[in-house]
């Protein structure tokens, strides 16, 4: 199956920074989604994103869905230690879902 | 609030046995998936279901099988466990509309012995 291209794979911030990373895909979605998950746990929906263009925010967390509908970036801002962990873009459409090969977030108190 | 349960967190097996992995989702969904996480390969579909006794092979179904009796009931089956089958599984399910999202279990860690 399509995996995503996310980038950056890994990425070691100081608390306080802010964190971009993206998701491309060679095809269209009908929705774009932002997964976090911990060490030993199921992936998190962060944020669900339904139409190109929008962008969408969650506390500290914004996403956008690309207008060409094969992409999608997400942010966070004034980083924490609770912030680490792995993240992960999806594409979804007919009824299945793409997977990002994800990035790993460390912040350094 | 969704939920979806994966009936065990760890399981360790050993080779040639028989292993049942549940997953119970309470949100009435139509669509329920299983997947496995491995380092440096991301999460691969093993089977789906759109409908009770409804089955779809994914990307990598060999070694395994599936059961839907009920709608909220999705069981991931190894015949004869290996220990190439040592691995995180992950449970989701979603609903079956043109825009939607994934929700996950909390994942079973089994490791084949």
């Amino acid at each position: 199956g399509q995996q995503l291209n996310q980038s950056p794979q890994s990425m070691f911030i100081q608390e306080g920074e802010d964190v971009s990373m993206n998701c491309t895909s060679s095809s269209i979605f009908n929705t774009w989604l932002w997964y976090k998950q911990d060490p030993g746990e199921g992936p998190v929906l962060l944020i669900a994103l339904y139409k190109a263009g929008e962008l969408t925010s969650n506390g500290r967390l914004t996403a956008q869905f690309g207008i060409t509908r094969k992409d999608s970036f997400l942010n966070i801002s004034a980083s924490i230690p609770s912030d680490v962990g792995i993240y992960f873009c999806a594409g979804q459409s007919s009824n299945q879902f793409y997977f990002g090969t994800g990035t790993s977030l460390t912040v350094i108190p | 609030d969704v939920k979806v349960t994966q009936s065990s967190r760890y399981l360790v097996k050993r080779t040639g046995e028989k292993v049942f992995l549940e997953c119970v989702q309470d949100m009435d969904h139509e669509n329920m998936f299983w997947y496995r996480q491995d380092p440096g390969l991301g999460l691969r579909l093993i089977y789906f279901s759109y409908d009770v006794k409804m089955k779809e092979k994914g990307d990598i179904p060999e070694g395994y099988s599936v059961s839907r009796e009920k709608k909220e009931r999705f069981s991931l089956i190894l015949e004869s466990a290996s220990t190439n089958q040592t691995s995180m599984y992950l449970c989701a399910s979603s609903l079956w509309v043109p825009e939607t999202e994934a929700f996950f279990g909390q994942g079973t860690r089994l490791t084949v012995v």
